[in-house]
């Protein structure tokens, strides 16, 4: 069935580092790619999303990358700051409502 | 405007007991998904539906029950609480592209 590997499981960078986190997708169909950031106790939020025809989206300081040849993309994240912890995933839909969700990155940001 | 509404945010359950979890959007989306998390597994797919009157499995449908009688409301039924069922849900509703999720429910079977 349809698969999505994330790597890593933990992340810890200085303040002012980059951050790069990698998803490994199966479905060839998967059309929709978005990233949630999730902050303890609360609940997933958008947080920049791409789709199978663009190669590279970038918002400020996040931009991720898509490689639908190898069926992986990368959310990087420049310049962190201490409110970039959070939990981060990854999710590949090929239609509009079957997500299918990585198991997620701590990224912790050290001040 | 609220959005994506989940109640109760948290529950204690005896095993055995069973119990409705409700989750209600505003944005007329036609699709709605109910989610469990649990530490170091991410998000898995209990039920979905992509419009009124139509649902579907996901990756962990056992134990649990749904229906979609309008476009607004999806509750989750839980038959008979395990304490396996232990976790943190959500309810998401999408049209095309993002996922819009409640504040998730806190569930604890004992």
């Amino acid at each position: 069935g349809e698969n999505v590997e994330q790597h890593p499981s933990t992340l810890s960078v200085q303040e002012g580092d980059s951050a790069v986190i990698k998803c490994t997708y199966s479905d060839s169909a998967s059309n929709y790619f978005p990233w949630y950031k999730q902050e303890l106790g609360k609940r997933p939020q958008l947080i920049i999303d791409i789709r199978s025809n663009v190669g590279e989206k970038k918002d400020q300081r996040i931009a991720v990358t898509l490689n639908k040849t190898a069926k992986h993309f990368s959310l990087h994240i420049t310049e962190t700051q201490p409110e970039d912890s959070a939990v981060y995933f990854c999710a590949t839909t090929s239609g509009t409502y079957k997500y299918i969700f990585g198991t997620g990155t701590r990224l912790k940001v050290l001040a | 405007n609220a959005g994506v509404t989940q109640t109760p945010k948290f529950q204690v359950l005896k095993t055995g007991q069973s119990m409705t979890l409700q989750c209600a959007q505003d944005m007329n989306h036609e699709y709605m998904s109910w989610y469990r998390q649990d530490p170091g597994m991410g998000l898995r797919l209990i039920h979905y539906s992509v419009g009124a009157g139509i649902t579907d499995q996901g990756e962990v449908p056992n134990g649990y029950n749904v229906s979609r009688s309008t476009t607004e409301d999806f509750p989750l039924r839980l038959l008979s609480a395990a304490p396996s069922q232990t976790s943190v849900y959500f309810c998401a509703s999408s049209r095309s592209g993002e996922a819009f999720f409640g504040q998730g429910t806190r569930l604890t079977v004992v």
